[in-house]
């Protein structure tokens, strides 16, 4: 069956300090990866997708970058945190057209 | 691009009683409709899926119909339990060619189901 992870699960970062988070899915090859911010209010918003390796779509223009070195793994980076990077970062994957599923994410908080 | 309305924000049910949900969606070319359930500090969790060539899908005390006519659709979960209690999201998606499949989502209603 297939598994994806997250982590770190929590994080607190100063203002200014870079970021790494990571994904990796298991169980299936050449999924398509995702990276969605979830602040306060609940609302999703999706900040990355990649289709394969090296292959990477920006939904919206911001602090964040994102890379995929492998087939399973998907990584979400920033060279400097603002205080508006704060939010639940959840990377989530499909491996064929519709179902889409979610990591347990990663709680960032920047002071 | 797609745009989901999701109704109500907030919604208070006593155990055992049935809450609905509805969703509204603009792009006539979604053709697949999926509900996600996320739990406080979880990763949100699909808990029912409907595709356009369906109008209506059961999954015990889960329920999802399509209207594609008027472009909206309901989570319908009868018999609540507390445990049900969680913000819902439901989401479209036009899964249109290429490889690429993403999701519009709505902004989700928080379901408190009180014992």
């Amino acid at each position: 069956s297939q598994t994806i992870h997250q982590w770190p699960a929590t994080l607190v970062q100063p203002v200014g300090s870079p970021l790494s988070l990571e994904c990796t899915v298991e169980g299936t090859s050449n999924p398509n990866l995702y990276w969605y911010r979830q602040a306060a209010g609940r609302g999703l918003q999706l900040l990355f997708y990649s289709v394969g390796i090296g292959q990477i779509s920006s939904e919206v223009p911001q602090n964040l970058s994102a890379s995929r070195p492998q087939d399973r793994q998907f990584i979400l980076s920033s060279k400097k945190l603002l205080l508006s990077d704060s939010g639940f970062y959840l990377c989530a994957w499909n491996s064929r057209p519709y179902e889409q599923y979610f990591g347990p994410g990663t709680r960032l908080t920047v002071t | 691009g797609e745009n989901v309305e999701q109704h109500p924000s907030t919604l208070s049910v006593q155990e055992g009683d049935s809450a609905v949900i509805k969703c509204t969606y603009s792009d006539s070319a979604s053709n697949y409709f999926p509900w996600y359930k996320q739990e406080l500090g979880k990763g949100p969790q699909l808990i029912i899926d409907i595709r356009s060539n369906v109008g209506e899908k059961k999954d015990q005390r889960i329920a999802v119909t399509l209207n594609k006519t008027a472009k909206h659709f309901s989570l319908h979960i009868t018999e609540t339990q507390p445990e049900d209690s969680a913000v819902y999201f439901c989401a479209a998606s036009s899964g249109s060619g290429g490889s690429n499949y993403k999701l519009t989502f709505g902004k989700g209603t928080l379901l408190t189901v009180n014992p």
